[in-house]
């Protein structure tokens, strides 16, 4: 079974520019969550879907930021114009429905972010 | 607020012995998981203790939990060189929804041969 893939691996961008960063949860995961971690400081929550609909984007740092999980499978995150302090390193996760028995998040392996 | 800190930041010890890394948190948890990053890989979920269980067992770990004094330990016994990697803490807080983990700066492990 194949594991929560993300795009890509690696993006170089300009200060200005926009960038789109796609997820594919693991087949059949309702849950998907978006994370980063910014360089030298602890990974924070971004937002969590469930299926289509947002369910928390308190974590979503400013309008810049927008995530779509259109038909509730894959979610792109879209930084649009993209800032210094955007680099970092943007994992997603999924879990199944009633992931709170299990309490285990199955991640990606990361989308690293360097604008210039 | 930072809610995990994981401490040491850093930890090198010899294959064979064992490593203790330590995590606090301030607000109440439903729970408390531990994740293992290795160098430029995704986050592996290693073990999760929920807030009413005080030690937990899994294969060359072991993870206890103290709610009194809001911290948690994570062992890792016989060390091998392949458990070189980052460690983190999670909580999922009780009132922050059971979906949002928060998260630690890591413990960076380096077991060396």
């Amino acid at each position: 079974e194949a594991g929560v893939t993300q795009f890509p691996s690696h993006s170089v961008i300009e200060k200005g520019q926009t960038v789109t960063l796609r997820c594919d949860p693991i087949s059949g995961h309702d849950n998907l969550y978006w994370y980063r971690r910014v360089m030298g400081k602890e990974i924070k929550f971004l937002l969590h879907f469930v299926k289509e609909s947002k369910q928390d984007e308190s974590g979503m740092p400013n309008n810049r930021f927008l995530a779509e999980r259109t038909g509730g499978t894959y979610s792109t995150l879209k930084v649009q114009p993209a800032e210094l302090e955007d680099s970092g390193v943007y994992f997603c996760a999924s879990s199944p429905d009633g992931w709170y028995n299990t309490g285990e998040l199955f991640f990606g392996e990361g989308s690293r972010l360097t604008v210039l | 607020s930072q809610q995990g800190e994981e401490d040491p930041q850093a930890l090198s010890i010899q294959e064979g012995e064992n490593a203790t890394m330590n995590c606090s948190y301030k607000t109440s948890i439903n729970n408390l998981q531990w994740y293992r990053q290795n160098s430029g890989r995704g986050l592996v979920h290693l073990i999760l203790i929920r807030s009413n269980e005080r030690e937990k067992h899994s294969g060359r770990l072991r993870v206890t939990l103290d709610t009194s004094k809001k911290s948690s330990s994570l062992l890792i016994t016989a060390s091998r060189a392949a458990d070189t990697a980052s460690y983190f803490c999670a909580t999922d807080g009780r009132f922050q929804g059971a979906q949002k983990l928060v998260f630690g700066q890591g413990t960076r492990l380096t077991i060396n041969p």
